[in-house]
């Protein structure tokens, strides 16, 4: 089946500690994008990337890396600037000619320990 | 610069009730307008679009329309399941500023929950 694969679903870090998000989708879209789902705010932008190789912040990137070498694959590392306690991410991708009709994985939740 | 404001929640229904959740925005332009469907545990998913004034999304028994005067797309539908028990986000996209990477501006969601 074709989709978005977020992993791990539960990650845990000490604070201090740089962790990386894994996005793998198998759709052939051309566009990626991290959002963070804020409680009572819905998704924040971070990053996103348009193509290989490319890739733009968004809303809300401090505390944030991204890198894109390949097509499939748009991981997301948060470092230990990033201070919340418990966030949840979500990654998305899109194709070149619809991209605000954006496909979601299921999400990683990430707790500072 | 653009937002997106839903009614709050949580929002309880019993089955076969009536839903609406309002969803009002502002934005630049003439934006297109989504409604997207988060289930438990899942990930989002579009459940309905509209891309231009008048028009009227729908699918799974729900629908919105566009409302441009209102600047309003409120989700509807005339009977709601137990299995429609989620979070429910307005959006739009925007291409005012010659923005074309598919940018979504999401409300704060409406966690909607039926009982049997």
């Amino acid at each position: 089946d074709g989709g978005i694969t977020q992993s791990p679903k539960y990650l845990f870090r000490k604070e201090g500690q740089n962790v990386t998000l894994s996005c793998e989708q198998n759709l052939n879209h051309d566009a990626m994008y991290w959002y963070r789902q804020d409680p009572g705010q819905g998704l924040r932008l971070i990053y996103y990337s348009q193509i290989v190789n490319d890739f733009q912040k968004g809303d809300i990137a401090e505390g944030y890396s991204v890198s894109r070498e390949k097509k499939e694959s748009f991981p997301l590392t948060v470092t230990s600037a990033q201070k919340n306690p418990t966030d949840f991410y979500l990654c998305a991708s899109s194709i070149e000619g619809a991209k605000n009709i954006q496909y979601f994985g299921a999400g990683t939740r990430l707790s500072v320990l | 610069g653009d937002s997106v404001t839903q009614m709050e929640g949580p929002v309880t229904l019993s089955e076969e009730a009536f839903l609406t959740i309002n969803c009002t925005y502002t934005a630049t332009g003439y934006p297109s307008l989504f409604w997207y469907v988060q289930y438990p545990g899942e990930g989002l998913q579009l459940l309905l679009k509209a891309t231009k004034a008048d028009d009227k999304g729908s699918n799974k028994g729900f629908e919105a329309t566009y409302r441009k005067e209102t600047t309003s797309f409120h989700l509807e539908k005339g009977s709601v399941q137990v299995s429609d028990s989620a979070v429910y986000f307005c959006a739009l996209s925007s291409n005012a500023g010659g923005t074309s990477y598919g940018k979504l501006t999401f409300g704060q969601g409406t966690i909607l929950t039926v009982h049997p």
